[in-house]
């Protein structure tokens, strides 16, 4: 069992816009603004979409943008695009002796 | 630009240890920390550790204590992960990952390890 609680799939239809939620605890999430985002595509390392919360890398499209409210960090991607089909993982710091904490990951479908 | 290169598949015995390069390039290797994250067939990512390539220094995630040593050689920018007693649930794919710039994310990735524990 994974320590941050992600949905296990979401879908949705090109051009619309999807949300993924990520629920960790007072100790993780709540705790710092340490979440980082990550999109896997099969058989691929994963890459970086969002640090830090809000914080995009270069080369990231704009459409892909993260949020936070107490210890419910969320992934929001905009008009969807059939590429944005991958597997999601949030990730968050969790203090010196855990470190990091990941979450078990989101299926996007893009119908 | 930024490279991580790692070594190939590895196939061990229940037992055994695995030792699995990471060869850095496009970049000061001293700079950064180099952590090492695991995906086992079908499942999600799990924090492993990492190394401080510039004093040697070490974090071990609890669940590897005792089965995981880091180490590298500065002089050829290369980290190095051992794993032992090895089990059939330590097959996985094996990544190094560099933080993006000075932080707790995994800005650079290696291509991944596949090691295979199977009698």
């Amino acid at each position: 069992q994974s320590a941050l609680t992600q949905p296990a799939s979401v879908s949705g239809s090109p051009g619309q816009s999807i949300t993924i939620s990520c629920t960790g605890t007072s100790s993780d999430i709540g705790s710092f603004n340490l979440v980082s985002w990550y999109q896997q595509h099969p058989g691929k390392a994963p890459k970086l979409m969002i640090y830090e919360v809000v914080k995009r890398p270069s080369g990231v499209s704009n459409r892909f943008s993260g949020s936070k409210s107490g210890n419910t960090a969320s992934l929001t991607i905009s008009g969807l695009q059939a590429e944005d089909e991958a597997d999601y993982y949030c990730c968050s710091y969790a203090g010196s002796i855990t470190y990091v904490v990941f979450g078990g990951g989101t299926k996007l479908t893009v119908l | 630009q930024v490279l991580l290169v790692q070594s190939g598949a590895e196939v061990k015995k229940p037992g055994a240890s695995v030792k699995v390069s990471c060869k850095a390039s496009g970049y000061t290797f001293t700079d950064h920390y180099m952590h090492w994250v695991r995906q086992a067939p079908g499942q999600g990512l799990e924090w492993m550790g990492w190394i401080n390539p510039n004093s040697g220094g070490t974090n071990y995630a609890q669940k590897f204590q005792g089965r995981v040593t880091m180490t590298r050689d500065t002089s050829i920018s290369t980290a190095y992960m051992e794993l032992s007693r090895l089990r059939s649930d330590d097959t996985a794919v094996y990544y190094c990952a560099r933080e993006l710039v000075v932080g707790d994310d995994f800005g650079y990735w290696g291509q991944g390890t596949l090691v295979t524990v199977s009698s």
